[in-house]
């Protein structure tokens, strides 16, 4: 997977809004795709790992999907709060490599 | 149980110069990967370990580069430093699937 893009770059929200985000790959060649938040001087702390089409996973208010075949992933934020504020990072697996190829990341502030 | 450790936490060196950042993965996971993260970027990665072995390599140049010592723990080597290898580098250490972070090594190049 040479190019993981995300969307959007930044976003800010109320406290008590669900959000969304998307994270996109080639769907050639796939075979994983890693989810991360990543709160500023902590660090990336891994929220999902997901290979198959169709996944959802869950985690608290935090959950995400996966559509391998189009080549995409929305990692969704029900009821943000404060500490929900950082930064969220994806990064896709190829088939036969070893390496996370991150997304740029979206930086999301909850405002209280 | 400890996490992925890295030292030092901060460096600051002068151009030219050659720096050494270690890193000690989880207990029991055999794998370590280093990644570059420049500000507005991802994380970019460098190497990746396993079993002492290189398993995998970015596109950095020769001036880069790792070991794994017998005990898991890693050392990244950059020489000849650059302007442009002030970054925070990250090292992440991973049994399957899943890795797990450190805090990173933020290095100041001048």
């Amino acid at each position: 997977i040479l190019n993981v893009e995300q969307s959007p770059q930044s976003l800010h929200v109320q406290e008590g809004d669900s959000t969304n985000f998307t994270c996109s790959f080639p769907s050639s060649n796939f075979y994983a795709l890693h989810w991360y938040r990543w709160e500023t001087a902590k660090s990336p702390e891994a929220l999902f790992v997901m290979t198959l089409n169709g996944d959802e996973k869950k985690k608290g208010r935090i959950s995400a999907t996966l559509n391998t075949k189009e080549g995409y992933s929305y990692l969704y934020i029900k009821g943000s709060q404060p500490e929900d504020s950082a930064t969220y990072l994806c990064a896709g697996v190829g088939a036969g490599s070893y390496q996370l190829t991150f997304g740029k990341g979206t930086k999301l502030s909850v405002i209280p | 149980d400890a996490g992925v450790t890295q030292s030092p936490t901060h460096l600051i060196k002068t151009r030219g110069q050659q720096v050494t950042l270690r890193c000690s993965p989880i207990s029991g996971h055999k794998s370590v990967s280093w990644y570059q993260q420049v500000l507005g970027q991802g994380p970019q990665f460098i190497f990746q370990y396993y079993e002492k072995e290189e398993r995998g390599r970015g596109n950095f140049p020769d001036r880069f580069s790792a070991r794994q010592f017998p005990n898991y723990s890693s050392e990244l080597n950059v020489n000849a430093l650059l302007l442009g290898d002030s970054a925070l580098y990250l090292c992440a250490s991973s049994l399957i699937t899943e890795a797990f972070f450190g805090q990173g090594t933020r290095l100041t190049v001048v």
